[in-house]
């Protein structure tokens, strides 16, 4: 049974960065993909990005300029930095474990308030 | 960008009768590859993350009841529940999966 945690700060300042790392437990990171996606009552449920432990990796273009998703397999955990935030950045922040089938394996999600 | 439009975005429905939500894509989700649909339904309730309920457009995933079923293809896609039960209120997305991984803006189900 596989089990993501996510862990981070909650509050992150305008114009610095949010960092958020997940942990896996029950699963390695090869073969899968690691998915990042966050959620607002305004914009619901938007893609960040993911990788898989190859480095091949997609990101959100809307969000791509600001964003890099890495993996350590040494860990078990994947880590998502997103760079110049605003208040636009506040939402529900979740890891996400993907497959052939689809984002199957879901965290429980961390809240990232950005504010001054 | 391929872009999920739902619709309605609020559905009332009586227990015991069917709900049928449906959702459009701006591009195919058939990959003639493998002769899949990249579009998954996933059901979000209150204070949980999403939970993947329908892979491959049509495919229940694990221990997902029977009275769930997907179909459709291409661009349009539709989420049925055969016979309302309380424990189905929840907000229900679809998702594209063909390479990038867009979702719809949701569906809230409510008891009518």
């Amino acid at each position: 049974q596989v089990q993501l945690q996510e862990s981070g700060p909650g509050l992150v300042k305008p114009s610095e960065t949010l960092s958020l790392t997940c942990t896996v437990s029950g699963s390695s990171l090869n073969i899968y993909y690691w998915t990042w996606i966050r959620q607002t009552p305004q914009k619901g449920l938007e893609w960040i990005g993911y990788m898989y432990d190859t480095g091949t990796a997609g990101y959100n273009p809307s969000l791509k300029s600001r964003v890099t998703i890495s993996i350590d397999t040494s860990k078990n955990q994947f880590s998502l930095e997103l760079r110049s935030v605003t208040a636009a950045d506040t939402a529900l922040y979740y890891c996400v474990r993907g497959d052939d089938v689809g984002l199957s394996d879901w965290g429980q999600g961390t809240l990232v308030t950005v504010s001054s | 960008d391929i872009v999920m439009t739902q619709s309605p975005d609020s559905l009332p429905v009586s227990l015991g009768e069917r709900a049928t939500i449906n959702c459009r894509s701006s591009q195919s989700l058939f990959h003639s590859s493998n002769n899949k649909n990249y579009l998954a339904w996933f059901q979000q309730k209150p204070g949980q993350p999403p939970k993947l309920l329908i892979y491959w457009a049509s495919t229940r995933a694990s221990g997902v009841p029977d009275r769930f079923s997907g179909s459709g293809s291409g661009t349009d896609f539709t989420l049925t529940i055969s016979s309302l039960q309380a424990e189905d209120v929840a907000v229900y997305y679809c998702q594209q999966y063909s390479y990038t991984l867009y979702f719809g803006q949701g569906t809230k189900l409510e008891i009518k």
